[in-house]
């Protein structure tokens, strides 16, 4: 089976950094995607990797370590807006996305 | 404007009888996917369709069925077998199904069953 691991809630200031880890044991690796999901909606892409490193996207960015199952999202100049749930889904074949819990963040004024 | 709809956005059934939740897309993908979300859980795969006239099941196919006669078009029956419908379902779709295509979701349909 897929194991993917993240942290329930987190809490936040606005303005403020906030680190969401994602730790994941899979039978294969084919990329890793972060979403972002407000409440009773869909989910919205926000960003993909598949080769070690670190990925920046204006105030997002995301980072892969194949070798320790591990990725980060990292959300920078925290806005009330950025209040969402982020799900780490991980690829290990091509057809198939599993998916974590979810990490609740939310943005304190 | 390019999307996925999925209609109604709420439906109520009464335990034992089949419900069919919408799904259409316009962005002329390939693959469709059917997913169901629970409070504090990540969404779990229920059937997925690479092409039209196929589909696979995913993790948690049992009570649910589908069918793709159209590319635009992946309804999917809750069927009475279903012990617990009571659920978020989430329909995506993707230009393709190798590894950096991503998924795009749909609004969603919360299901509740008494």
């Amino acid at each position: 089976g897929q194991n993917i691991d993240q942290p329930t809630e987190m809490t936040a200031t606005e303005g403020a950094i906030v680190q969401i880890n994602c730790t994941y044991q899979t039978s294969g690796f084919n990329g890793l995607f972060w979403y972002q999901q407000h409440a009773g909606e869909a989910p919205t892409f926000l960003s993909y990797n598949v080769l070690d490193g670190l990925e920046e996207k204006g105030r997002f960015s995301s980072f892969l370590s194949r070798s320790k199952g591990y990725s980060y999202l990292l959300l920078k100049e925290l806005q009330m807006k950025d209040s969402a749930s982020y799900l780490c889904a991980v690829k290990p074949n091509d057809y198939k996305l599993s998916f974590g819990a979810g990490t609740t963040v939310t943005v304190r004024a | 404007d390019g999307g996925i709809t999925q209609s109604p956005k709420y439906l109520f059934r009464k335990e034992g009888q089949n419900v069919t939740l919408s799904c259409e897309q316009n962005l002329n993908h390939d693959a469709m996917y059917w997913y169901r979300q629970d409070p504090g859980q990540g969404l779990r795969l229920i059937y997925y369709s690479q092409i039209v006239n196929d589909f696979q099941k995913g993790d948690i196919a049992e009570g649910y069925s589908v069918s793709r006669e159209k590319k635009e078009s992946f309804p999917l029956t809750v069927t009475s077998a279903q012990k617990n419908p009571t659920a978020f379902y989430l329909c995506a779709s993707s230009d393709g199904t190798s590894s950096s295509y991503e998924q795009y979701f749909g609004p969603g349909t919360r299901l509740t069953v008494t």
